[in-house]
């Protein structure tokens, strides 16, 4: 299979401690999107790269927050400090922009659920 | 703030057609019109986009008002597999995700 993948799938961790995770985009894809989710709400986006660029970081996006995506292909996501808040389904799109048009579909990865003991 | 506004739920019978309505109506004249769908424990998948036109694909229609303030999703034949959350979002990069209007899907 050659969709997006995340690793772990789930992690639990106890407030305090810091985490990363880890996401493999469509191989030829050049953006890279993290989103957070909810129960019962939608995904909320974080920031977004294209290639190892950092374009854009949402206000959702705090200081305990860092997000890096060093050779352009790979992304990691790493939270310090861990709160009871940070409780959450972590998500990982790709996409494949040209110059030639309009935006292209995000291909999402499955997640990574993080609970906060 | 999603910038879209859509029935929280609908439901609907196997193999009859399914109108999922938005309210974009704030939309800007660069933002795209996007849908997405989600089914439980996967991430969202995509299903269709458009700027102004209608648009057809294998999955659903899209149908745009012509002021843009609006949009309908349109499942031709509603199968238990459809039943999702569909989120209807506008933008381009930084797509806004609102709550999205569950499907229930009856046979």
């Amino acid at each position: 299979d050659t969709g997006v993948s995340q690793d772990p799938r789930h992690k639990i961790t106890k407030r305090g401690q810091n985490v990363t995770f880890r996401c493999d985009p469509i191989s030829e894809h050049n953006r890279l999107y993290w989103y957070r989710q909810t129960l019962g709400q939608g995904p909320e986006f974080l920031t977004y790269f294209q290639n190892e660029a950092q374009l854009e970081k949402s206000r959702l996006l705090s200081d305990r927050f860092s997000a890096e995506r060093p050779k352009g292909s790979f992304s990691t996501l790493e939270i310090q400090r861990t709160e009871q808040g940070d409780s959450a389904m972590y998500l990982c799109a790709s996409s494949l922009i040209t110059w030639a048009g309009g935006p292209q579909p995000q291909h999402f990865g499955d997640g990574t659920r993080l609970s906060i003991l | 703030d999603a910038k879209t506004t859509q029935p929280n739920s609908m439901e609907s019978n196997e193999e009859e057609p399914v109108h999922l309505p938005c309210n974009h109506s704030t939309i800007s004249g660069t933002d795209y019109i996007h849908w997405y769908r989600q089914l439980p424990s996967q991430g969202p998948e995509y299903v269709i986009h458009g700027l102004t036109s209608n648009v057809n694909n294998r999955m659903a229609s899209l149908a745009i008002a012509e002021d843009r303030k609006s949009s309908t999703l349109i499942l031709h034949r509603a199968t238990l597999r459809d039943a999702a959350v569909y989120y209807c979002i506008r933008g381009a990069n930084d797509m806004r995700f609102g709550a999205g209007t569950r499907l229930t899907v009856k046979p």
